[in-house]
């Protein structure tokens, strides 16, 4: 059963740049998309992007300029750089293991699903001066 | 598009039949994965590819998939159900993307 843990600082000033962390127990690092979500009080999740354990990345366009994801995969950890924060980036932020699956029939794809299946407890960053 | 659309809330009585639905043009080739999240809780998979329960979810949950819609039914609702639930998939820039998420009152 595969667990993963975050941290990172909960309090930022303006301008500053977020770092979170996420440790990756009792799992397979390979073959899985490793992605950052985040949750403003009171709203929707917000994917803010992933990556995969060879290092290929991926991000929300809307973040893109300011998010970095990196891994690490001697520790299986992954981590989460969001610069020049401002109090729009207040959420509880999340890591989380993505899956993807494919029917395929000969060549061509049929039907697709991706899917996070494993969540890490999640973090309350605030952005304040 | 890149989007999916949720309704933003819906009602059932106790023990009666719930079904929430996520549109978006990104489901006419991804099955909606779908998740309940309650208060402080992070989310959790409740149903993904075309009809699969993780270990440990009841088998009330259900999914299922037409055109650019898919939806998750919950037969015999019960108290715990109250949730918010959330879709999700890839879009066709290969992003991942979520429903606005239903809230799930149960009466």
């Amino acid at each position: 059963q595969v667990q993963l843990q975050q941290w990172g600082a909960g309090l930022l000033k303006p301008s500053e740049t977020l770092s979170l962390t996420c440790a990756v127990y009792g799992g397979s690092f390979s073959g899985y998309y490793w992605s950052w979500i985040r949750q403003p009080p009171g709203k929707g999740l917000e994917w803010i992007g992933e990556i995969n354990d060879s290092g290929s990345t991926n991000y929300n366009p809307s973040l893109k300029s300011r998010v970095t994801i990196s891994v690490d995969t001697s520790k299986n950890q992954f981590s989460l750089k969001l610069s020049s924060v401002t109090a729009a980036d207040t959420a509880v932020y999340y890591c989380a293991r993505g899956a993807q699956d494919f029917t395929m029939v000969v060549v061509v794809i049929t039907a697709a699903s991706y899917y996070f299946d494993s969540w890490g407890q999640g973090t309350l960053v605030t952005v304040s001066s | 598009s890149s989007e999916l659309t949720q309704d933003p809330a819906v009602s059932v009585a106790l023990g009666q039949t719930v079904r929430i639905t996520c549109q978006g043009d990104s489901l006419r080739i991804y099955y909606a994965s779908w998740y309940q999240q309650k208060p402080g809780q992070a989310p959790v998979l409740v149903i993904y590819g075309k009809n699969n329960r993780p270990s440990g979810i009841p088998d009330r949950f259900s999914g299922s998939s037409s055109g650019n819609t898919g939806s998750l039914t919950i037969t015999g609702t019960q108290a715990e159900d109250e949730a918010d639930y959330y879709c999700n998939s890839r879009d066709s820039s290969d992003n991942v993307v979520f429903g606005g998420g239903t809230k799930v009152t149960v009466l």
